[in-house]
């Protein structure tokens, strides 16, 4: 059974531009979630899907990001502008019950 | 808000020992979870405790759950190098929302 997959794995862009990060989650999983680990600092909560639908988007920091999750598939986040404090990992993760089975996570470099 | 704090923050140990971390939360839960991290790399679920089970155990990991201390531990045993990562707890704060904390950085010398 295919993981959690996120594209790129890496990027680095410049500050002011736009990224989107891409989140497939498994296949039949409806709950799907992203965070983010930055600066070496504890891992946060941004935002639950269940299935298209935002259940939970607490933990956006700001209306610079924006997720969606056309038809109840794929998810994509997209920052725009970046900002250098955006820099970091970006984990996307998926569940069906108990057990949440995260990505590879992206790295994202803002310079 | 920060639900799981890991203790200690940094660990380094010899290769064959034993790590020990713990981890505190505030609020009642259903599950803990640990997961791991290996530089640049994602994170890897390791093993999901329930909030009526005590102990549990997967290959050389062994959780503790003390729900009226709310707080778990975290043993690997015979520690590789391969093991050196960062470790975390994380705990289902709202149904399926997971709350971490900042993690024990593990260093296995060999």
């Amino acid at each position: 059974e295919a993981g959690v997959t996120q594209f790129p794995s890496h990027s680095v862009i410049e500050k002011g531009q736009t990224v989107t990060l891409r989140c497939d989650p498994i296949s039949g999983h409806d709950n799907l979630y992203w965070y983010r680990r930055v600066m070496g600092k504890e891992i946060k909560f941004l935002l639950h899907f269940v299935k298209e639908s935002k259940q939970d988007e607490s933990g956006m920091p700001n209306n610079r990001f924006l997720a969606e999750r056309t038809g109840g598939t794929y998810s994509t986040l997209k920052v725009q502008p970046a900002e250098l404090e955006d820099s970091g990992v970006y984990f996307c993760a998926s569940s069906q019950y108990r057990e949440t089975v995260f990505g590879q996570g992206t790295r994202l470099t803002v310079v | 808000s920060q639900q799981g704090e890991e203790d200690p923050q940094a660990l380094s140990i010899q290769e064959g020992e034993n790590a020990t971390m713990n981890c505190s939360y505030k609020t009642s839960i259903n599950n803990l979870q640990w997961y791991r991290q290996n530089s640049g790399r994602g994170l890897v679920h390791l093993i999901l405790i329930r909030s009526n089970e005590r102990e549990k155990h997967s290959g050389r990991l062994r959780v503790t759950l003390d729900t009226s201390k709310k707080s778990s531990s975290l043993l690997i045993t015979a520690s590789r190098a391969a093991d050196t990562a960062s470790y975390f707890c994380a705990t289902d704060e709202d149904d399926y929302k997971l709350s971490f904390g900042a993690g024990t950085t593990v260093t296995v010398r060999a």
